[in-house]
């Protein structure tokens, strides 16, 4: 089983908020992690929104709008990245990742429309 | 500001060996990470590996047989060889800089190398 794991898609509607999640393969503690989360539009490279593992430790990106933030639901083991406010432009796909096991460990993406 | 510039073939057959270069312009090896990340065509992000300033590489291990990165500090570029390469490693690569815990706030970017893999 993967070591991190996204739905493939997500729909929202502009002005609404969304909740990407990023799950842990059960015996990997969402606690004892920082969870990266990247936005990738076609065209650009990644770009690094945010980390977060806990309110007092967490780390948002330049320029990242503060719409952007990050959480985590410890009874499902998951980071969640949190967009309020949708916009077009939020239109995109995410990633998680964590370092785990002396590598760098991407989930699968989650593709957010805003329509 | 710091700019990662790339270039490398980009079409190569089956069995051959994939070399990618990095340029760092207007700033410092010290102190970060240097990765390849690479998008197959539909597909996700998957980290190829790491090597610092000083020469410590990571490797993801499902690769590690067949990488090698390395690093020349006098021209500040950041090379990636892959060898035995089949379609399966068509995609686009990346080479970026990392930062943070373990590295993995990667903040700046290559533009991307598209390299496909075809007989």
């Amino acid at each position: 089983q993967p070591v991190v794991t996204q739905p493939t898609s997500l729909s929202a509607s502009p002005g609404a908020s969304a909740s990407v999640t990023c799950t842990l393969l059960s015996g990997i503690d969402v606690d004892d992690y920082r969870i990266y989360w990247y936005q990738r539009k076609p065209g650009s490279p990644p770009r690094f929104l945010l980390r977060y593992r806990s309110d007092s430790d967490k780390q948002q990106g330049s320029g990242v709008p503060s719409r952007f933030s990050g959480s985590k639901d410890d009874s499902a083991n998951a980071g969640l990245l949190l967009i309020s406010g949708l916009q077009s432009e939020d239109e995109a796909d995410y990633y998680c990742a964590i370092w785990y096991s002396n590598s760098v460990i991407f989930g699968g993406g989650t593709k957010l429309t805003v329509l | 500001q710091v700019q990662l510039q790339q270039w490398g073939a980009g079409l190569l057959k089956p069995s051959e060996t994939l070399s990618l270069n990095c340029t760092v312009y207007g700033g410092s090896l010290i102190g970060f990470y240097w990765s390849w990340i690479r998008q197959p065509p539909g597909k996700g992000l998957e980290w190829i590996g790491e090597i610092s300033h000083s020469g410590d590489t990571n490797y993801n291990p499902s690769l590690q047989s067949r990488v090698t990165i390395s690093l020349d500090t006098s021209n500040k570029q950041i090379s990636l060889h892959l060898t035995s390469v089949t379609a399966a490693d068509t995609a686009l690569y990346f080479c970026a800089r990392g930062k943070g815990y373990s590295n993995v706030i990667f903040d700046t970017w290559g533009e991307g190398s598209l390299v496909t893999v075809s007989s």
